[in-house]
């Protein structure tokens, strides 16, 4: 079975711009959380969707969003960016809502410059 | 916000027993603890989870106190390839809660 993998896997950005990161989770799985992780702070959450609905948020900003279609492949997508976005983010994902063991993708690699 | 500790590096000899501890005060009675490892340039791995009593996988085996407000993670012979950051995660109100980890170095 295939794992969770996540496109691009690096990405280099300007300030002020826009980027859409894409993840498709193992086949069966419904549910695909999103993880930012920097050296400074580590691994936080940032939103999980089930079934293409919203379930839980993180706390950042607007600027981060997300959105689940129907074939349960998930996007999050960061605008205006700024210097401190620059990070590895994750994609999870699990065959039911968070509290199932998750499976994390290899991560996309952001650089804000 | 449950949160957990972890000591943020720890050493062991290879092939002898790891336990890695966790503390986790302001757990809630329904919130899972969970383990999960990230070895370099890897996204996290799932390693073992729990509610009240001990649990044992072919990774590892978890023991968690009566009190639940501490577990212990134990790997029962420690390989090089057990090298990786652990970390030690309250399940709360469907979120997951990373610590910061235990930097696990292992010694040949």
């Amino acid at each position: 079975k295939a794992g969770v993998t996540q496109t691009p896997r690096y990405l280099i950005k300007t300030r002020g711009q826009q980027v859409t990161l894409s993840c498709s989770p193992i086949s069966g799985h419904r549910s695909v959380s999103w993880y930012q992780q920097t050296p400074g702070q580590g691994l936080q959450f940032l939103f999980e969707y089930f079934s293409e609905t919203q379930r839980n948020k993180g706390n950042f900003p607007g600027r981060f969003s997300g959105r689940q279609f129907s074939n349960s492949r998930s996007e999050m997508n960061v605008s205006t960016l700024e210097l401190g976005d620059s990070a590895l983010y994750l994609c999870a994902s699990s065959r039911g809502p968070q509290g199932y063991e998750q499976y994390f993708g290899p991560g996309t690699r952001l650089t804000v410059t | 916000d449950a949160k957990t500790t972890q000591p943020n590096s720890m050493e062991s000899n290879e092939e002898e027993p790891v336990h890695l501890p966790c503390n986790h005060s302001t757990i809630s009675g329904t919130d899972y603890i969970h383990w999960y490892r990230q070895l370099p340039s890897q996204g996290p791995e799932y390693v073992i989870h729990g509610l009240t009593s001990n649990v044992n996988n072919r990774m590892a085996s978890l023991a968690i106190a009566e009190d639940r407000k501490s577990s212990t993670l134990i790997l029962h012979r420690a390989t090089l390839r057990d090298a990786a950051v652990y970390y030690c995660i309250s399940n709360t109100g469907n979120q997951f809660y990373f610590g910061t980890g235990t930097s696990l170095t292992v010694i040949p």
